[in-house]
């Protein structure tokens, strides 16, 4: 089953601390980003990757950080420098060529203790 | 400033009718337009798309039309079911440049359909 995969579903964060936030994809897709949502918001991206081993700085970057090892992987780590983690965060990919469609993963709630 | 606009946050609208849920654009630099559907604490799943270079695109009760003169499109839902209650995002792709095939997205408008 080609899908993506995002984990934890729910995810509890103390203060200073950081928490990765995982997303798998076996869709062999070349590019995957990170959204952020809040509530009445639409999704804003974070990061965006589009071949293994280089990324790219979204619109709200600032307290994140993420790595892309594996084409397969694009885990998102939410530092102590993001002083307003609460949301609700989405993994999604596509494939370069001939791919205008992203296809989302099923989120994964991050909340601060 | 916002490039992808939905100016209307909620639609409430009766079974059997029609929906029509709007969105603006600022930007001529956009290729494709698309359209999700997502219910809360899930992904947003994709619903239909449309090329810059058409006007019209359908796919069974779901129909986009672009007007880019106006710089509008709109979705179409006919006839509405209540299992098309959930939030829908418009989304327009960036077809030039560092950000190429990035996505910009409206704010999302809440559809709910009344039996």
């Amino acid at each position: 089953d080609g899908g993506i995969t995002q984990s934890p579903k729910y995810l509890f964060r103390k203060e200073g601390q950081n928490v990765t936030l995982s997303c798998e994809q076996n869709l062999n897709h070349d590019a995957m980003y990170w959204y952020r949502q809040d509530p009445g918001q639409g999704l804003r991206l974070i990061y965006y990757s589009q071949i293994v081993n280089d990324f790219q700085k979204g619109d709200i970057a600032e307290g994140y950080s993420v790595s892309r090892e594996k084409k397969e992987s694009f885990p998102l780590t939410v530092t102590s420098a993001q002083k307003n983690p609460t949301a609700f965060y989405l993994c999604a990919s596509r494939p370069l060529s001939g791919g205008e469609t992203q296809y989302f993963g099923p989120g994964t709630r991050l909340l601060v203790l | 400033d916002q490039q992808v606009k939905q100016n209307s946050p909620s639609l409430s609208v009766q079974e059997g009718r029609i929906s029509i849920l709007n969105c603006d654009y600022t930007n001529s630099m956009f290729d494709y337009f698309l359209w999700y559907k997502k219910y809360p604490a899930e992904g947003p799943t994709f619903l239909i798309s449309i090329s810059s270079i058409k006007d019209k695109n359908e796919d069974g009760r779901f129909t986009v039309f672009l007007n880019k003169s106006a710089k509008h499109l709109s979705l179409h839902i006919v006839p509405s079911q209540p299992g098309d209650s959930a939030v829908y995002f418009c989304a327009a792709r960036v077809f030039y440049g560092g950000s190429q095939g990035n996505l910009i997205f409206g704010k999302g408008t809440k559809l709910s359909v009344k039996p």
